[in-house]
Protein backbone atom coordinates (compact mmCIF):
# COMPACT_ATOMS: atom_id res chain seq x y z
CA UNK A 1 0.00 0.00 0.00
CA UNK A 2 0.60 3.61 0.00
CA UNK A 3 1.91 3.83 -3.40
CA UNK A 4 2.87 7.29 -5.04
CA UNK A 5 3.47 7.53 -8.84
CA UNK A 6 4.90 10.44 -10.53
CA UNK A 7 4.85 11.53 -14.23
CA UNK A 8 7.19 11.56 -16.30
CA UNK A 9 9.91 10.55 -14.79
CA UNK A 10 12.11 12.45 -17.49
CA UNK A 11 11.47 15.68 -19.38
CA UNK A 12 13.45 17.54 -21.97
CA UNK A 13 12.50 20.39 -23.39
CA UNK A 14 13.43 24.19 -24.30
CA UNK A 15 14.02 26.79 -22.14
CA UNK A 16 10.92 29.06 -22.12
CA UNK A 17 8.46 25.91 -21.99
CA UNK A 18 5.95 25.21 -19.35
CA UNK A 19 6.15 21.78 -17.78
CA UNK A 20 3.65 19.99 -15.84
CA UNK A 21 4.08 17.01 -13.64
CA UNK A 22 1.80 14.68 -11.80
CA UNK A 23 1.82 12.96 -8.92
CA UNK A 24 -0.75 10.40 -7.71
CA UNK A 25 -1.41 8.20 -4.82
CA UNK A 26 -2.82 5.29 -6.00
CA UNK A 27 -4.24 3.39 -3.25
CA UNK A 28 -5.01 5.85 -0.83
CA UNK A 29 -6.45 9.73 -0.37
CA UNK A 30 -4.29 12.46 0.10
CA UNK A 31 -5.99 15.75 1.46
CA UNK A 32 -2.02 16.80 1.20
CA UNK A 33 1.06 16.25 -0.91
CA UNK A 34 4.09 18.01 -0.80
CA UNK A 35 6.12 19.04 -3.85
CA UNK A 36 10.08 18.66 -3.39
CA UNK A 37 13.36 19.90 -5.51
CA UNK A 38 16.42 17.90 -5.30
CA UNK A 39 19.82 19.46 -6.81
CA UNK A 40 22.67 16.39 -7.17
CA UNK A 41 24.42 15.28 -4.17
CA UNK A 42 22.29 17.41 -2.04
CA UNK A 43 19.03 16.79 -0.08
CA UNK A 44 15.30 17.17 -0.68
CA UNK A 45 14.34 21.05 -0.44
CA UNK A 46 10.38 21.51 0.57
CA UNK A 47 8.83 23.79 -2.39
CA UNK A 48 5.36 23.99 -1.28
CA UNK A 49 2.60 21.89 0.14
CA UNK A 50 -0.41 21.11 -1.70
CA UNK A 51 -3.77 21.19 0.13
CA UNK A 52 -6.78 19.66 -2.06
CA UNK A 53 -9.30 22.44 -2.45
CA UNK A 54 -7.44 25.17 -1.59
CA UNK A 55 -4.43 27.37 -2.51
CA UNK A 56 -0.85 25.70 -2.08
CA UNK A 57 1.69 26.77 0.94
CA UNK A 58 4.67 27.97 -0.45
CA UNK A 59 8.18 27.84 0.97
CA UNK A 60 10.45 30.97 1.62
CA UNK A 61 12.11 32.15 -1.77
CA UNK A 62 9.79 29.69 -3.94
CA UNK A 63 8.17 31.58 -6.66
CA UNK A 64 4.02 30.67 -6.89
CA UNK A 65 4.06 32.28 -9.99
CA UNK A 66 6.77 30.18 -11.07
CA UNK A 67 5.88 26.81 -9.29
CA UNK A 68 1.93 26.63 -10.36
CA UNK A 69 0.22 24.07 -7.58
CA UNK A 70 -2.92 22.45 -8.19
CA UNK A 71 -4.68 19.79 -6.17
CA UNK A 72 -8.11 19.36 -7.84
CA UNK A 73 -8.80 15.94 -6.03
CA UNK A 74 -8.03 13.65 -3.33
CA UNK A 75 -5.82 11.67 -5.75
CA UNK A 76 -3.60 14.38 -7.98
CA UNK A 77 -1.52 17.16 -7.40
CA UNK A 78 0.29 18.66 -10.29
CA UNK A 79 3.18 21.20 -10.20
CA UNK A 80 3.75 23.30 -13.45
CA UNK A 81 6.65 24.93 -13.87
CA UNK A 82 5.99 27.84 -16.10
CA UNK A 83 8.53 29.23 -18.28
CA UNK A 84 11.10 27.23 -17.74
CA UNK A 85 15.06 28.20 -18.04
CA UNK A 86 18.09 26.16 -17.76
CA UNK A 87 18.40 26.95 -13.62
CA UNK A 88 15.15 25.51 -12.99
CA UNK A 89 16.64 21.84 -14.05
CA UNK A 90 16.21 19.91 -11.32
CA UNK A 91 14.76 16.65 -10.03
CA UNK A 92 11.19 16.93 -8.54
CA UNK A 93 9.19 14.82 -6.87
CA UNK A 94 6.18 14.55 -4.89
CA UNK A 95 5.10 13.24 -1.43
CA UNK A 96 1.66 12.39 0.42
CA UNK A 97 0.76 10.84 3.39
CA UNK A 98 -2.12 8.58 4.54
CA UNK A 99 -2.87 10.22 7.57
CA UNK A 100 -1.85 12.75 10.04
CA UNK A 101 1.89 12.14 12.11
CA UNK A 102 2.32 9.19 9.45
CA UNK A 103 5.06 9.09 7.17
CA UNK A 104 5.44 10.78 3.74
CA UNK A 105 5.40 8.24 1.07
CA UNK A 106 7.00 9.30 -1.92
CA UNK A 107 7.24 9.51 -5.58
CA UNK A 108 9.71 8.31 -8.18
CA UNK A 109 10.60 11.90 -8.70
CA UNK A 110 11.04 13.54 -12.64
CA UNK A 111 14.05 14.84 -14.07
CA UNK A 112 13.81 18.41 -15.80
CA UNK A 113 16.44 19.16 -17.75
CA UNK A 114 15.58 22.61 -19.68
CA UNK A 115 18.38 22.84 -22.50
CA UNK B 1 17.09 27.52 12.17
CA UNK B 2 16.43 24.13 13.62
CA UNK B 3 17.79 21.62 11.26
CA UNK B 4 18.80 18.12 11.12
CA UNK B 5 21.81 17.07 10.03
CA UNK B 6 24.50 13.71 9.82
CA UNK B 7 27.93 13.33 10.58
CA UNK B 8 29.13 11.15 8.23
CA UNK B 9 28.65 11.78 4.38
CA UNK B 10 29.78 8.52 3.33
CA UNK B 11 30.17 5.21 4.86
CA UNK B 12 31.69 1.96 2.64
CA UNK B 13 31.14 -1.03 4.47
CA UNK B 14 31.75 -4.52 3.80
CA UNK B 15 29.66 -6.59 2.57
CA UNK B 16 28.06 -9.27 5.51
CA UNK B 17 29.38 -6.50 8.12
CA UNK B 18 26.56 -4.51 10.02
CA UNK B 19 26.50 -0.68 8.93
CA UNK B 20 25.39 2.38 11.52
CA UNK B 21 24.19 5.67 10.20
CA UNK B 22 24.47 8.63 12.53
CA UNK B 23 21.78 12.01 12.33
CA UNK B 24 22.02 14.65 14.94
CA UNK B 25 18.71 16.41 15.90
CA UNK B 26 18.73 20.08 17.09
CA UNK B 27 14.75 20.52 17.77
CA UNK B 28 13.72 19.05 21.28
CA UNK B 29 10.46 19.65 20.04
CA UNK B 30 10.16 16.96 17.67
CA UNK B 31 8.38 13.99 17.97
CA UNK B 32 8.68 11.52 14.95
CA UNK B 33 11.64 10.78 13.12
CA UNK B 34 11.93 8.69 9.57
CA UNK B 35 14.65 7.05 8.02
CA UNK B 36 14.84 7.09 3.88
CA UNK B 37 16.36 5.32 1.58
CA UNK B 38 17.43 6.91 -2.01
CA UNK B 39 18.74 4.81 -4.99
CA UNK B 40 20.16 6.62 -7.57
CA UNK B 41 17.67 8.57 -10.27
CA UNK B 42 14.18 7.18 -7.30
CA UNK B 43 12.11 8.80 -5.13
CA UNK B 44 13.01 8.40 -1.25
CA UNK B 45 12.08 4.93 0.09
CA UNK B 46 10.28 5.12 4.03
CA UNK B 47 12.61 2.21 6.00
CA UNK B 48 11.42 3.11 9.28
CA UNK B 49 10.52 5.19 11.87
CA UNK B 50 10.07 5.99 15.31
CA UNK B 51 8.36 8.33 17.81
CA UNK B 52 9.50 10.32 20.13
CA UNK B 53 8.27 7.97 23.22
CA UNK B 54 10.19 5.38 21.99
CA UNK B 55 13.95 4.97 22.20
CA UNK B 56 14.25 1.54 19.79
CA UNK B 57 12.78 0.03 16.94
CA UNK B 58 13.46 -3.00 15.31
CA UNK B 59 12.02 -4.00 11.51
CA UNK B 60 13.65 -6.55 9.22
CA UNK B 61 17.45 -6.12 9.13
CA UNK B 62 16.89 -2.56 10.32
CA UNK B 63 17.02 -0.58 13.85
CA UNK B 64 16.53 2.70 14.54
CA UNK B 65 17.52 4.26 17.61
CA UNK B 66 16.72 7.42 19.45
CA UNK B 67 18.54 9.20 22.00
CA UNK B 68 16.58 12.60 23.25
CA UNK B 69 19.37 13.41 26.02
CA UNK B 70 21.67 14.04 23.30
CA UNK B 71 19.51 14.47 20.04
CA UNK B 72 20.67 11.60 17.96
CA UNK B 73 19.39 9.15 15.53
CA UNK B 74 20.77 5.72 13.87
CA UNK B 75 20.03 3.41 11.70
CA UNK B 76 21.16 0.24 11.83
CA UNK B 77 21.47 -2.41 9.25
CA UNK B 78 22.65 -5.90 9.89
CA UNK B 79 24.27 -8.36 7.35
CA UNK B 80 24.64 -5.31 4.72
CA UNK B 81 23.92 -6.31 1.13
CA UNK B 82 24.82 -4.63 -1.81
CA UNK B 83 21.58 -3.95 -2.60
CA UNK B 84 21.56 -1.47 0.52
CA UNK B 85 23.83 0.31 -1.03
CA UNK B 86 21.68 4.00 -1.71
CA UNK B 87 21.94 7.54 0.22
CA UNK B 88 19.99 7.40 3.43
CA UNK B 89 18.54 10.51 5.07
CA UNK B 90 16.95 10.78 8.30
CA UNK B 91 13.92 13.03 8.51
CA UNK B 92 12.60 14.98 11.24
CA UNK B 93 8.34 15.56 11.59
CA UNK B 94 7.88 19.22 12.39
CA UNK B 95 4.65 20.30 13.67
CA UNK B 96 2.12 21.04 10.67
CA UNK B 97 3.51 17.58 9.32
CA UNK B 98 6.77 19.01 7.19
CA UNK B 99 9.80 17.06 7.05
CA UNK B 100 13.57 18.23 7.48
CA UNK B 101 15.73 16.33 5.71
CA UNK B 102 19.19 16.06 6.83
CA UNK B 103 22.14 16.10 4.40
CA UNK B 104 22.44 12.36 3.26
CA UNK B 105 25.10 9.62 4.43
CA UNK B 106 26.23 7.51 1.03
CA UNK B 107 26.88 4.11 1.92
CA UNK B 108 28.84 1.89 -0.22
CA UNK B 109 28.90 -1.73 0.51
CA UNK B 110 32.15 -3.53 -1.16
CA UNK B 111 31.47 -7.25 -2.39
Amino acid sequence: GAVVSQHPSRVICKSGTSVKIECRSLDFQATTMFWYRQFPKQSLMLMATSNEGSKATYEQGVEKDKFLINHASLTLSTLTVTSAHPEDSSFYICSAKTGSNQPQHFGDGTRLSIL
Amino acid sequence: GESVGLHLPTLSVQEGDNSIINCAYSNSASDYFIWYKQESGKGPQFIIDIRSNMDKRQGQRVTVLLNKTVKHLSLQIAATQPGDSAVYFCAENNAGNMLTFGGGTRLMVKP
